[in-house]
């Protein structure tokens, strides 16, 4: 089966650093993405990893291990308005599954002033 | 205006009725999609669309049907509602450059079947 698992909550503190990981098991990999979903949003788009190593993006980094089928989201200078939840999805599957995105169950972030 | 939307974005309806949810965007992007959302599950896909003459089953279509009515319009169908498709949906739409490809998602129809 196919799936991926990311820790189902993280507290931080404002102002701090906080990794979010997520390992995956899937038939085929194209790629390891992150969301960022706020309570009654629409998720939107945060990064986009296809090789290994680390893309910054402002305050947030992705980073994949394509050798152990491992990534994570870090969030630096955390501020109130991060508290969201965050979901990884993999593209993966073949080319008869259009590769499509599988989807973590998200790793609810809560922040403390 | 937004560039995906949904309507209605909240709908209460009762076991075995028919239900549509529609989805619009003026991205201009060719692919489209249908996720469902339940508590703890993250996003699970019911179908998708790479253009107007072609349809995809995702992973849960059993119970739901889809329509492409135009590359900007693509509408989910629950023909006979019941209460374990109560959930959040949303539909979500992606150029058709490259594999990495962003999803853009439309704000989500809440639906309860009673």
């Amino acid at each position: 089966g196919q799936s991926l698992e990311q820790p189902s909550e993280v507290t931080a503190v404002e102002g701090a650093i906080v990794q979010i990981n997520c390992t995956y098991q899937t038939s085929g990999f194209y790629g390891l993405s992150w969301y960022q979903q706020h309570d009654g949003g629409a998720p939107t788009f945060l990064s986009y990893n296809a090789l290994d190593g680390l893309e910054e993006t402002g305050r947030f980094s992705s980073f994949l291990s394509r050798s152990d089928s491992y990534g994570y989201l870090l969030l630096q200078e955390l501020q109130m308005k991060d508290s969201a939840s965050y979901f990884c999805a993999v593209r993966g599957g073949s080319m008869d599954s259009n590769y499509q995105l599988i989807w973590g169950a998200g790793t609810k972030l809560i922040i403390k002033p | 205006d937004a560039d995906v939307t949904q309507t209605p974005r909240n709908r209460i309806t009762k076991t075995g009725k028919r239900i549509m949810l529609e989805c619009s965007q003026t991205k201009g992007h060719d692919r489209m999609y249908w996720y469902r959302q339940d508590p703890g599950l993250g996003l699970r896909l019911i179908y998708y669309s790479f253009d107007v003459k072609d349809i995809n089953k995702g992973e849960i279509s059993d119970g739901y049907s889809v329509s492409r009515q135009a590359q900007a319009k693509f509408s989910l169908s629950l023909e006979s509602a019941i209460p374990n498709q109560t959930a959040l949906y949303f539909c979500a739409t992606s150029d058709s450059g490259g594999i990495g490809n962003e999803q853009f998602f439309g704000p989500g129809t809440r639906l309860t079947v009673l």
